[in-house]
Order: C-alpha cells, then structure tokens, then sequence
C-alpha cells in the first residue's frame, strides 16, 4: 500500500521568504501526485498534479513542486511567502489500479508570520 | 460551475443517533468520493463511488457506515449509531473520471457526537 510521509507538522517562515514543504512518497511505481492546500474550516484546494509528464511542476498562487523518481520525493516550493498562505498542507499520491483512491499526508501547517 | 456542495456543514448528534452526509458532486461528474479526517490528521479514504455502484469500499468501517449514489440525486453517507469516535469532518470528492484527474473537494462535514 502507498503511504506518504510529511515530516514537518508545522514550518513557520517570515513574509517575502522561500519555503519548501516536504513530501515523500513509498510507491516504486511513480503515482499521480497532488498538494492540495486546506485554509481553516474549509475544504481542499488543488494547489498542483503531478501526472507523469514534467517534472517541474507550476501549480497556481506561485507553488510548484519538483518531482524525484529517484528519491520518490514530490516536495513543494514557493520563492516568495504572503500572510495568505498561511493554511495546512497535504501532499496526497494516487494508489488502486484505476489510481481512484488518494492517500494523504498526515500535513504542514506553514505559518507565515510578517 | 458550482463546486461540489456538501450539507449540512455542521452536524451534532448525541451517541446513538443517526448521520446522514449529503454531498452533491460538480456538473458533469459520476465519480463520488468520501474521506474522513481526524483531528490533527490529513485525510483516509472511505468509500469511492459511482452512479449507483459502490465501486471501492476498502476505507469504510465494517459497521454502521453505509453510503449510496442513487441514479438522481446526492450521495450520502450514513452514520447509524454514532459514537463519540465518529467525530471528524467528513469530506466528499468529485471527478470526471480517473486515471490521475484531480478530485474537487467540498467544504466537508463537521460532525460532532456528543
């Protein structure tokens, strides 16, 4: 079974600074991957997927995330952090034949501070 | 395009009362998905759906959790005989199709068992 690993529970960064939020997948099998961000009492957004084509990937609000086959990492970036960014993060992977499933990581909460 | 619509938003039942989750998925979708997250969790999968089939079910507790996609109408998730446990929020997805198309989610459930 898939499984994804976010090791930071929560990232605290300064307004203007870079960020990377990190995401580890298990599959050998390279998934369709996801970041979906989450802001307090709503539901998921869809910040970017991955789907087997670039490795780079551009995902809206100024995210992207870079995928590593070799270290099955799928780790989002942001050159730049607003106040509005603040929210929880999940990194989400496909898993299932028909890729129906997502399974999640347990979640960043990244907290920009001005 | 309406998004996917989830009601009602909040929920409070006593233990051993009924929960019913609606979720209506976004035009143009027949791919129904329900996740429930924890408390300081990210999300697990339950049950993935289609128009009156129950494609995948892996994710759902053996009891007292069932959940239907009629031909018309909304996608529910029944709770009989909740428990304090049962307290989450409770998420439902939608896509065109699988096979790595993103899931759009709704602004969830928050169901709480007193």
């Amino acid at each position: 079974a898939q499984s994804v690993t976010q090791l930071d529970s929560q990232v605290p960064v300064f307004e203007e600074a870079p960020v990377e939020l990190r995401c580890n997948y298990s599959s050998s099998v390279p998934p369709y991957l996801f970041w979906y961000v989450q802001y307090p009492n709503q539901g998921l957004q869809l910040l970017l997927k991955y789907t087997s084509a670039a490795t780079l990937v551009k995902g809206i609000n100024g995210f992207e995330a870079e995928f590593n086959k070799s270290q099955t990492s799928f780790h989002l970036r942001k050159p730049s952090v607003h106040i509005s960014d603040t929210a929880e993060y999940f990194c989400a992977v496909t898993e299932g034949t028909g890729f129906q499933k997502l399974v999640f990581g347990t979640g960043t909460r990244l907290l920009v501070s001005p | 395009n309406a998004g996917v619509m989830q009601n009602p938003r909040h929920l409070v039942r006593r233990r051993g009362q009924e929960a019913r989750l609606r979720c209506s998925p976004m035009k143009g979708h027949s791919h129904v998905y329900w996740y429930r997250q924890l408390p300081e969790e990210g999300l697990k999968f339950m049950v993935y759906l289609q128009k009156e089939n129950i494609i995948d079910e892996s994710g759902m507790p053996k009891e007292r959790f069932s959940a239907e996609f009629p031909k018309e109408g909304p996608s529910i998730l029944r709770i009989q005989q909740v428990v304090r446990g049962d307290s989450a929020a409770y998420f439902c997805a939608s896509s065109a199709s699988t096979q790595g198309y993103e899931q759009y989610f709704g602004p969830g459930t928050r169901l709480t068992v007193t």
